[in-house]
């Protein structure tokens, strides 16, 4: 089955505590993107993969770190998380920046206390 | 800035009516327009892309774009109450490697 999936799909920890959230895709997909969701804000990008060892910043990168070592997997890092990242998270892929039905994942609603 | 606008709702229709859903975008140099629907608590799930004036039909839906007057809708016919849920707009802008989304509008479908 076509999926993207994350883990863990609840998470709640302290500030401070490093943390990463896990994304994985099986379609083979080129673009890769991170985006959280808050009330009243919508989704944001915080950032995006166009390809292996290809990122950039999207609009909310502030406290984030990813990485694209292999092309299946864009895992999300919280290096020291604050409670202003208390939000509901999305993993998402698509095949390339040119062809935009994107896929997201299940979601990880993240607690920071 | 780039900003895709949605009346947030609720929007409450009863069952078998017309359900319409709004969504204006500021950039005139965006190529492709999705609707995304989000039941409360799971992720975004495509349900329908547009990318030249004009209507496109799938099932109960029609997606309508007019890029002249920068705003695209969609239509849901016989509408379920299946089909409540908040609809998310989204827009891709020519030369951005993101999706802008729009904050949703929520629908409510009675019986």
């Amino acid at each position: 089955e076509a999926q993207v999936t994350q883990n863990p799909r609840y998470l709640i920890t302290v500030t401070g505590k490093k943390l990463t959230v896990t994304c994985s895709q099986n379609m083979n997909h080129e673009y890769m993107s991170w985006y959280r969701q808050d009330p009243g804000l919508g989704l944001r990008q915080i950032y995006y993969s166009m390809n292996v060892e290809v990122t950039d910043k999207g609009d909310v990168p502030e406290g984030y770190k990813v990485s694209r070592k292999e092309k299946r997997n864009f895992p999300l890092i919280l290096e020291s998380p604050s409670p202003n990242q208390t939000s509901l998270y999305f993993c998402a892929s698509r095949w390339d920046r040119d062809r935009n039905e994107q896929f997201f994942g299940p979601g990880t609603r993240l607690t920071v206390l | 800035q780039k900003e895709v606008e949605q009346n947030s709702g609720p929007l409450s229709v009863p069952e078998g009516a017309i359900a319409s859903l709004n969504c204006t975008y500021s950039d005139r140099g965006s190529q492709s327009f999705f609707w995304y629907r989000q039941y409360s608590g799971k992720s975004p799930e495509l349900i329908m892309f547009i990318y030249s004036n004009g209507d496109k039909e799938d099932g109960r839906f029609t997606a309508q774009l007019n890029k002249a007057s920068q705003y695209v809708s969609l239509l849901i016919r016989d509408s379920q109450p299946s089909d409540s849920a908040t609809y998310l707009c989204a827009v891709n802008y020519r030369g951005s490697n993101n999706l802008f989304f729009g904050t949703g509008t929520r629908l409510t479908v009675i019986p």
